[in-house]
């Protein structure tokens, strides 16, 4: 069955500092693959997709992610982080059928 | 547009009671779902519907029904809470399917005691 995996349970960046969330997916054909946001206490807004084509996806709020078959891996980057982008961030997959999430990556941001 | 929106915010239950969890959309997406969130898990699907009329389980249908009666509409009905639902609720809806991007609700957070 087709699975999500987010490695980082918690990553603690300063303010300005570069960041990489990892996403790996199981899967055995190319999926859809989907990053959403959630701020405390919100629902999930989509920050970027990625149906086929170029590997590389930009997104909103200047986020950006990768697209690595070989590594079955769709991580999420973003070259300088705000104090605003503290909050937890879902990896997801669609494969035709379903719609499979990731446990989610908490962000905190230091000052 | 107010996008999905779902009533009410916040509920707290006892055990055996059932309750009906609302969800509405105003873009017109054929596609509904709900999603349950617990800590460490994601979001995982309960039901989901592609059209008015039409409903099918997701991977924890189990103590929920659903009924789509219109395009707008997709409440979830817990028939007699237990402890083990209680979690945050997210309705969603999509243009395309269950495969494409999806568009959520704000949440409902439940708690049975």
């Amino acid at each position: 069955a087709q699975s999500v995996t987010q490695p980082d349970i918690h990553i603690t960046v300063s303010e300005g500092a570069s960041l990489e969330l990892r996403c790996n997916y199981s899967y055995g054909a190319t999926p859809y693959l989907f990053w959403y946001v959630q701020s405390p206490g919100q629902g999930l807004q989509l920050l970027l997709k990625y149906f086929s084509g170029d590997t590389l996806v930009q997104g909103i709020k200047g986020f950006e992610a990768e697209f690595k078959r070989s590594q079955s891996s769709f991580n999420l980057r973003k070259p300088s982080v705000h104090w605003s982008d503290a909050a937890e961030y879902f990896c997801a997959l669609g494969d035709g059928q379903n719609f499979v999430f990731g446990p989610g990556t908490r962000l905190s941001v230091l000052p | 547009n107010a996008g999905v929106t779902q009533t009410p915010k916040f509920q707290v239950l006892k055990t055996g009671q059932s309750m009906t969890l609302q969800c509405a959309q105003d873009m017109n997406h054929e596609y509904m779902s709900w999603y349950r969130q617990d800590p460490g898990m994601g979001l995982r699907l309960i039901h989901y519907s592609v059209g008015a009329g039409i409903t099918d389980q997701g991977e924890v249908p189990n103590g929920y029904n659903v009924s789509r009666s219109t395009t707008e509409d997709f409440p979830l009905r817990l028939l007699s809470a237990a402890p083990s639902q209680t979690s945050v609720y997210f309705c969603a809806s999509s243009p395309r399917g269950l495969s494409y991007e999806q568009y959520f609700g704000p949440g409902t957070r439940l708690t049975v005691t």
